[in-house]
């Protein structure tokens, strides 16, 4: 099935550090999602975005929606240990009665080092 | 207030054999939505219901189906299994407006 190209696929850091990741897509999408995933457990939802354009903030994390609704990019503020796990870019392109289904990145793994 | 549940949490199954997960989503949600997760990538989907009705699907084969109760709780169906149905259930649920999907915990199958 279809994924989303997301990078990096993996990330090592150390505590206190800035963290970037991107999602792209060749298709065009009117919302993009983040989420982050700990080992076994199902995808908790982090940040929302439904404007091209938009940036918005959740705590330490900032998100934006690519002004060509093909992009988007996903930053963390000073990381800490709590931070580890897999991050996953959605995407979601909708028309009237169309299903709402969530188009997957392949994950970004992030591990902070102390 | 509960997130969404699923149950069981881990089903160990046969080659050939059938399986029903379930899943009761967050209270006033009226969508539901099924991915399967492969070890190492991100999920994929496989359906969606909302008021019932099958609003989407994903490309897997008919040996997949799905249902959706009157009080919103829905069933995956997975016939004649293969070892390559493997992998992490999740279901979602979400109101029509944000459209934003909540994830369950999951349902882990293995298949041998």
């Amino acid at each position: 099935g279809q994924q989303l190209n997301q990078s990096p696929q993996s990330m090592f850091i150390q505590e206190g550090e800035d963290v970037s990741m991107n999602c792209t897509s060749s298709s065009i999408f009117n919302t993009w999602l983040w989420y982050k995933q700990d080992p076994g457990e199902g995808p908790v939802l982090l940040i929302a975005l439904y404007k091209a354009g938009e940036l918005t903030s959740n705590g330490r994390l900032t998100a934006q929606f690519g002004i060509t609704r093909k992009d988007s990019f996903l930053n963390i503020s000073a990381s800490i240990p709590s931070d580890v796990g897999i991050y996953f870019c959605a995407g979601q392109a909708f028309s009237s009665g169309s299903a709402r289904q969530l188009t997957f990145g392949s994950g970004t793994q992030l591990t902070v080092l102390p | 207030d509960a997130g969404v549940t699923q149950s069981p949490t881990h089903l160990i199954k046969t080659r050939g054999q059938h399986v029903t997960l379930r899943c009761s989503p967050i209270s006033g949600h009226k969508s539901v939505s099924w991915y399967q997760q492969v070890l190492g990538q991100g999920p994929q989907f496989i359906f969606q219901y909302y008021e019932k009705e099958e609003r989407g699907r994903g490309n897997f084969p008919d040996r997949f189906s799905a249902r959706q109760f009157p009080n919103y709780s829905s069933e995956l169906n997975v016939n004649a299994l293969l070892l390559g149905d493997s992998a992490l259930y999740l279901c979602a649920s979400s109101l029509p407006y944000p459209y934003e999907q909540y994830f369950g915990p999951g349902t882990r199958l293995t298949v041998t």
